[in-house]
């Protein structure tokens, strides 16, 4: 039982250039998240999913795209990168009411 | 939008004492409140979870209560040991799932 995997752990991007991050969990979780840790703001949330097909925007969506084609994976795009999305990236998914976390992607954006 | 304060936002203790990390959450309609440990470079690993209807919930030597009335949560926790450094967050969930986080206690417990 893996619990939540994240790939890549690190990743450095130039401004403009697109990528996704990977996030799969095999716990049979419906609902999945997505959050950004930034110093001195805490973690905040970017898109979640109450299952496969169905996604929604949380506090901070802008910038991102997120689909749920399966109940194990919940991809996280980033369009066009700009510096302002230099963070730490999580995923998440909650069983039971309780959130378990991958162990994060360091993104840079130059 | 909920606000989740945590103070203070670092905190060094010699081994062997006890220790409360404070929380605080403006809006009071919570489903749950989580604390969380993050230690450097990893991701966040639930320690306990309280739900509205309970008071306390208690892990070892960990110990969190909850009084919604004053939006107060803390976590207690005895006999500190060096192994217990390491930055405490805890997360209000309001409807939907959603959770909101504070910036974190940083703790050091000095050997």
């Amino acid at each position: 039982n893996a619990g939540v995997t994240q790939t890549p752990k690190f990743q450095v991007l130039k401004t403009g250039q697109s990528m996704t991050l990977q996030c799969a969990q095999d716990m049979n979780h419906e609902y999945m998240s997505w959050y950004r840790q930034d110093p001195g703001m805490g973690l905040r949330l970017i898109h979640y999913s109450v299952g496969a097909g169905i996604t929604d925007q949380g506090e901070v969506p802008n910038g991102y795209n997120v689909s749920r084609s399966t109940t194990e994976d919940f991809p996280l795009r980033l369009l066009s990168a700009a510096p302002s999305q230099t963070s730490v990236y999580f995923c998440a998914s909650t069983g039971q009411d309780r959130q378990y976390f991958g162990p994060g992607t360091r993104l840079t954006v130059t | 939008k909920q606000e989740v304060t945590q103070i203070p936002a670092a905190l060094s203790v010699p081994e062997g004492e006890n220790l409360v990390l404070n929380c605080s959450f403006t809006d009071s309609a919570i489903y749950n409140l989580q604390w969380f440990r993050q230690d450097p470079g990893k991701g966040l690993t639930s320690l306990l979870l309280i739900q509205s209807s309970q008071r306390e919930q208690t892990s070892g030597r960990l110990n969190a209560s909850l009084d919604k009335s004053s939006g107060r949560s803390t976590l207690y926790i005895a006999a500190s040991q060096p192994g217990d450094s390491a930055t405490y967050l805890c997360a209000a969930r309001t409807g939907a799932n959603n959770l909101f986080f504070g910036t974190g206690t940083r703790l050091t417990v000095i050997p």
